[in-house]
Parts: structure tokens; C-alpha cells; sequence
């Protein structure tokens, strides 16, 4: 089955870029009938939806995040990336990439191990 | 924008059912997914689509949806159950997705 893996800094300082990729392995991000998203969880506390991306592009984002971020898949190197403007400490999380099926209604039915983004001066 | 709603804790004792309940305007017109995370773990998959479970998800893993309310029912509950549990739909009104605030399921 895919499995996915995050990579990108740990740590960051306000007001710079958070930028993290997700690469998929075991199965192909062109294959249609699925979107590749982005989750982040703070520490202790709930799942947050950041945005998803269909193979052509196509990007779906959360409207309370959508100023300040960018979904961008590479299917050459079997990769989508984030990007998220102007982090604060707010922005620290643990974030996490996830494939979404189409049918049944985009459940997240495989997710990377996640990654801690610390954003701290 | 659409509210997902869960208690934010639910205890039970090993080998009876725990009940964990999504609550939302009319939810039982959208496709309902469930999610165990365990400490230090990504979420889990365990119902999609309100009531399939992904291969390899044992049998007392189960899940309704009807009215105002989504129930994840887990039977014979055992330790390894104690998790946190997400649900989570797809919005089409907004196109976006929506995840309830999770519970944690305590196995006494």
C-alpha cells in the first residue's frame, strides 16, 4: 500500500515560510481517484485540514488558512508540497500528509508519520 | 461554517461497548469517517463512508449515522482501544473539510 513521508525544517522563525514535502512511495500521486492533503495537529490538541490537491492541480484549501497558503504536487518526483506565509507560534504543529480517496467521500485512508514544525524566535 | 460536535471524553470498561457520538446539522445527509490516534501516532482510518471498515479494522469497530447525530460503536472494548477518536466529513457546500474535536476514549 502507499506510504508517505514528510520531510522539511523543524524549527522556524516568526514570520518566515514553512515549506514541507510529502513524498508517496508504493503508488502514484497521478492515479486518479485521489486527492493528497495536508493536516496539522498543535500540541494537545485536534486534527486541523489545511488544504488538498488533485494530481492536475486542482487545490481545495481551509478557508481560514487559504491567505497564507500553497499546495503544489510535483508528479514527476511522486511529491506535493505546502507552503504557509508568515508563520507565528500559532502555526506550531505537528503536521501531517494523508492521501484522500474520492469515493466514500474523501476519507483519509493513508497518512504519512507526521512531522513537528516548532516556530520559535 | 459547519460544526462538528463530540464529547471530550468517554470511558468504559474492558469487554463492554463504548459509544463515541459526532454530532451536526443534519448529518446524516453527509458521509461520516472515523479516526483512532494513538499517543505519538498518525490517525487511523477505522469507518469511512458511515459504517465500512478498511481491510484489516476487526469487526467491533462499527459506525451509524442518522438524524443529527454519527455513532462510532466499538464492542468488546479492549485496552488497546484507549485512543483518541476523530470524525470527520466533507462539506459540499464549502468544499472543505470538517473534523469534530475529538474524544478520548478511556478504557478503565
Amino acid at each position: 500500500q502507499v506510504q508517505l513521508q514528510e520531510s522539511g525544517p523543524g524549527l522556524l522563525k516568526p514570520a518566515e515560510t514553512l515549506s514541507l514535502t510529502c513524498t508517496a512511495s508504493r503508488g502514484s500521486i497521478s492515479s486518479s481517484g485521489y486527492y493528497w492533503g495536508w493536516i496539522r495537529q498543535p500540541p494537545g490538541k485536534g486534527l486541523e485540514w489545511i488544504g488538498s490537491i488533485y494530481y492536475s492541480g486542482s487545490t481545495n484549501y481551509n478557508p481560514s488558512l487559504k491567505s497564507r497558503v500553497t499546495i503544489s504536487v510535483d508528479t514527476s518526483k511522486n511529491q506535493f508540497s505546502l507552503k504557509l506565509s508568515s508563520v507565528t507560534a500559532a502555526d506550531t504543529a505537528v503536521y501531517y500528509c494523508a492521501r484522500q480517496r474520492v469515493e466514500g467521500w474523501y476519507p483519509f485512508d493513508f497518512w504519512g508519520q507526521g512531522t513537528l514544525v516548532t516556530v520559535s524566535s | 461554517s459547519y460544526v462538528l460536535t463530540q464529547p471530550p471524553s468517554v470511558s468504559v470498561a474492558p469487554g463492554q461497548t463504548a459509544r463515541i457520538t459526532c454530532g451536526g446539522n443534519n448529518i446524516g445527509s453527509k458521509s461520516v469517517h472515523w479516526y483512532q490516534q494513538k499517543p505519538g501516532q498518525a490517525p487511523v482510518l477505522v469507518v469511512y463512508d458511515d459504517s465500512d471498515r478498511p481491510s484489516g479494522i476487526p469487526e467491533r469497530f462499527s459506525g451509524s449515522n442518522s438524524g443529527n447525530t454519527a455513532t462510532l460503536t466499538i464492542s468488546r472494548v479492549e485496552a488497546g482501544d484507549e485512543a483518541d477518536y476523530y470524525c470527520h466529513v466533507w462539506d459540499t457546500s464549502s468544499d472543505r473539510v470538517i473534523f469534530g474535536g475529538g474524544t478520548k476514549l478511556t478504557v478503565l
